[in-house]
């Protein structure tokens, strides 16, 4: 079963540039997330998604960043402008969706590694 | 203010020795525990999970402890082995809709043949 896939792995920008990152879930997870990864720090989430609604994006600097998952399936993240304080790793993940029933496990990608210059 | 804690950013540990890497969380509404495992260059991995009702849960060389009146939850791996050495986080969320996982900072384990 394939995992999570996300793309560019790398990606180096000029500040003031947009970028953008796309991530597909593994087949089935209905709940996908955006991590940020800074350097020496766990992952922070930025945006969760049940199906193609946005249910958590109260860490998501909305002035610059944005998100989409327009079908339920996969989605794109991307930052308009980038700020050097951008480059970091973002991570993608996706689970089977909450159930309050079962312990959910989310499975993340291999993350888009950013850096601004 | 950091609700999952690793304190130790680094362990060391000889082949076939036991790791022992420790998590405290401040949070009493966390009730579902997970512990993932990064290598250089790829994202985390899960590697056992443990939910508030357990005090321990075993998967193979990997054995979670959670100690809820201290809010501490330590992962054992025995024996230890080279392959084990990468980074270790610690996560916790709430029983409920719409939360999302808190991580810590990580811990970094090398094991020594």
């Amino acid at each position: 079963e394939a995992g999570v896939v996300q793309s560019p792995r790398y990606k180096i920008i000029e500040k003031k540039q947009p970028v953008a990152f796309w991530c597909n879930p593994i087949s089935g997870h209905n709940t996908l997330y955006w991590y940020l990864q800074n350097l020496g720090q766990g992952p922070e989430l930025l945006i969760r998604y049940e199906n193609e609604e946005a249910v958590d994006d109260s860490q998501l600097p909305k002035d610059r960043f944005s998100a989409e998952r327009l079908k339920g399936v996969d989605s794109t993240l991307k930052i308009q402008p980038a700020e050097l304080g951008d480059s970091a790793v973002y991570l993608c993940a996706s689970s089977l969706g909450f159930d309050r029933g079962k312990e959910e496990t989310q499975y993340f990608g291999p993350g888009t590694r950013l850096l601004v210059l | 203010d950091q609700q999952v804690k690793q304190n130790s950013p680094s362990l060391s540990v000889q082949e076939g020795r036991i790791s022992i890497l420790n998590c405290d969380y401040t949070n009493s509404m966390f009730d579902y525990f997970l512990w993932y495992k990064k290598y250089p260059a790829e994202g985390p991995t899960f590697l056992i999970s443990i939910s508030s009702i357990k005090d321990k849960n075993e998967d193979g060389r990997f054995t979670v402890f959670l100690n809820k009146s201290a809010k501490h939850l330590s992962l054992h791996i025995v024996p230890s082995q080279p392959g084990d050495s990468a980074v270790y986080f610690c996560a916790a969320r709430k029983n409920q809709a719409g939360t999302a996982l808190i991580f810590g900072k990580g811990t970094t384990l090398s094991v020594s043949s």
